[in-house]
């Protein structure tokens, strides 16, 4: 397996302009989570879905922020407008889940480095 | 908020010698997992480690679980230059699923 695939793997872009960030999870892996990572706040999770339905997304920093999961093997992340402060490292990850007592590894994505100027 | 505060924030040893690093937590938990990020990357599982256990090993790496001091060490066993990276706990948050990270602590290894 080719492991987590995120695209971009870098961005540049305007303050105002809308960023889309993608996600292809490992195949089989049920859960999906998007993390930004900076050197100020480390790394926060955004939001995690599990079987494409989002479980919890109180990460989420404000309504510029969207994710969608559309079906198993993509999902999306989504900044409208973006603005300088949302400038950072973002993670997808994803894991087998496996139930409760089950596999909780995560697999990291290699990030997209954004920034907003 | 962070549930999991590792120890030190920086470290810097030479190689051959081991490594310990700590983390502490504050709520009980069902998981605690160690992750090691090399610059740039994204992270790497290295050990889980259940609240019912109290040491595990693998390869160099050995994680021990104290939960009535809700905290865990990492010892890295040997350390070589490869080694250099950012070592984080994660702690499970409310849905069992949802692991919040740890600052980290950034291991420098000098040849």
């Amino acid at each position: 397996d080719a492991g987590v695939i995120q695209s971009p793997r870098h961005e540049v872009t305007e303050m105002g302009q809308e960023v889309t960030l993608r996600c292809k999870p490992i195949s089989g892996h049920d859960y999906l989570f998007w993390y930004r990572q900076t050197m100020m706040r480390g790394l926060e999770l955004l939001i995690y879905f599990n079987n494409n339905v989002p479980i919890d997304d109180s990460g989420m920093p404000e309504d510029r922020f969207s994710a969608k999961m559309p079906n198993a093997s993509f999902s999306t992340l989504k900044i409208q407008p973006s603005e300088p402060r949302d400038s950072a490292v973002y993670f997808c990850a994803s894991s087998g889940g496996g139930g409760w007592r089950g596999s909780y590894e995560q697999y990291f994505g290699p990030g997209t480095r954004l920034t907003v100027t | 908020s962070q549930q999991g505060e590792e120890d030190p924030q920086a470290l810097s040893i030479q190689e051959g010698e081991n490594a310990t690093m700590n983390c502490s937590y504050k709520t009980s938990i069902n998981n605690l997992q160690w992750y090691r990020q090399n610059s740039g990357r994204g992270l790497v599982h290295l050990i889980l480690i259940r609240s019912n256990e109290r040491e595990k090993h693998s390869g160099r790496l050995r994680v021990t679980l104290d939960t009535s001091k809700k905290s865990s060490s990492l010892l890295i066993t040997a350390s070589r230059a490869a080694d250099t990276a950012s070592y984080f706990c994660a702690t499970d948050g409310r849905y069992g699923q949802n692991f919040v990270f740890g600052p980290g602590t950034r291991l420098s290894v000098l040849p």
